[in-house]
């Protein structure tokens, strides 16, 4: 059983580009949350969502920044016109709906030059 | 909303010593509170839980303990290795929403 999956693993863009970050959850999970860990900092909340619903986006900045888990593929955390402080490294975490474990994936390290 | 405080920021402990670390929490709905482990440019991976129907638990070297009238909770390292050098956090979150709220870390580093 495969775990959670992210891609890339890390992401340069310069500023005002677009970065898309894609989670691929554990197979049958159907949460999946996004947080940002800044450096040398702990993890922030951003967005959960469940399949084609967005639960919670209280986290997430109100501009530039998108989410969505459509029913079929991985989730995307989007962001437009990235600036210096996005830089950071993405988590996304999946859990089945009975339980509450989160398992992480990898993170995606987004560097804005 | 939910606030964590994690306490010691960063921890050294001799090779086969204990290592304690504590965490208080603000909302008294929450109800479920991990620990996790992050090494350097890697995940956070899940190292033990308690819910709050239970005031210990313990797996091998590790127990978690907490104490829901004073909203805190304490992660226990027992007989530490150097493997255990890493990052700690504690969360806590609630049924029907589950959002992680986390500490700020804990730098443990065990000295040979």
């Amino acid at each position: 059983n495969a775990g959670v999956m992210q891609n890339p693993r890390h992401l340069v863009r310069r500023r005002g580009q677009e970065a898309r970050l894609r989670c691929s959850p554990m197979k049958g999970h159907s949460h999946v949350y996004w947080y940002r860990q800044l450096p040398e900092e702990g993890l922030k909340f951003m967005v959960y969502l469940q399949k084609e619903n967005i639960i919670d986006e209280s986290g997430m900045p109100k501009e530039r920044f998108s989410a969505e888990f459509p029913k079929e593929g991985p989730s995307i955390l989007r962001i437009q016109q990235v600036v210096r402080g996005d830089s950071a490294a993405y988590f996304c975490a999946s859990k089945v709906s009975s339980s509450y474990e989160q398992y992480f994936g990898p993170g995606t390290r987004l560097t804005v030059t | 909303g939910e606030n964590v405080e994690q306490h010691p920021s960063t921890l050294s402990v001799q090779e086969g010593d204990s290592a304690v670390i504590k965490c208080t929490y603000s909302d008294s709905a929450s109800n479920y509170f991990p620990w996790y482990k992050q090494e350097l440019g890697k995940r956070p991976q899940l190292i033990i839980d308690i819910r709050s129907n239970v005031g210990e638990k313990k797996d091998q070297r590790i127990a978690v303990t907490l104490n829901k009238t004073a909203k805190h909770f304490s992660l226990h390292i027992t007989e530490t290795q150097p493997e255990d050098s890493a990052v700690y956090f504690c969360a806590a979150s609630r049924y029907g929403n589950e959002k992680l709220t986390f500490g700020t870390g804990t730098r443990l580093t065990i000295i040979p």
